[in-house]
């Protein structure tokens, strides 16, 4: 089983429909990551949590709602979503965060089509 | 100015040759670097990380630190096609581990 596992791969959602993205890590981090990949732009830092506690909200649109019930587990809820939020959707989780030499672990992502 | 840039490519190299790929920084204040290499469709997967000035050698894989230039590089020995992918340069900055767009390398036989 890989370190970190996100689920589903691929979701195709309409404007108006309420889903939720799930990620899994069993590599013992306290740290996760959402990132937002676009095509042609850098991956772009969503949310942090270290040990359950949201630590950083990147100026990320209500519309995106993540939870993090515990140190394994990590979900981005979805709601009156947009065209333009159609992406790549990574979760990543490192030992600590805000360790300068810690290194993220990412999930093999959710590709999100909002039509 | 972008906080972590690079050529997006593509950079295109013959079978068996050197293939050099660089990053340049803004934080002049960042500790840490990384190189992550992401496939189509891909999640991104790290192949090197480096936190003091100089080289740092893996197997092919080579990078290089100058904090002064603020300048990271990455050096590909005896390229093979399934080097093929996006390259990530990624640096810590604050707290967050900050990307640039990659630079997509095609190794061609």
């Amino acid at each position: 089983e890989t370190g970190v596992t996100q689920t589903p791969r691929h979701l195709v959602m309409g404007m108006t429909n309420k889903k939720s993205l799930k990620c899994e890590q069993h590599l013992g981090h306290n740290a996760m990551y959402w990132y937002k990949q676009s095509a042609k732009k850098p991956l772009e830092l969503m949310f942090v949590y270290s040990l359950e506690e949201r630590v950083e909200n990147n100026s990320v649109p209500s519309r995106f709602s993540p939870e993090c019930p515990n140190s394994s587990h990590l979900f981005l809820h979805l709601h009156t979503l947009q065209p333009e939020d159609s992406a790549l959707y990574l979760c990543a989780s490192s030992q600590e965060a805000g360790v300068w030499t810690t290194e993220a672990f990412f999930g093999q992502g959710t590709r999100l089509t909002v039509v | 100015q972008k906080e972590v840039e690079q050529n997006s490519g593509p950079l295109s190299v013959p079978e068996g040759a050197i293939a050099s790929l660089n990053c340049t920084y803004s934080d002049r204040g960042s500790q840490s670097f990384f190189w992550y290499r992401q496939y189509s469709g891909k999640s991104p997967e790290l192949i090197m990380s480096i936190y003091s000035n100089g080289d740092k050698e893996d197997g092919r894989f080579t990078a290089q630190l100058n904090k002064a230039s603020q300048y990271v590089s990455l050096l590909i020995r005896d390229s093979q096609p399934s080097d093929s992918a996006t390259y990530l340069c990624a640096v810590h900055q604050a707290d967050k581990l900050i990307f640039g767009t990659g630079t997509r390398l095609q190794v061609f036989p």
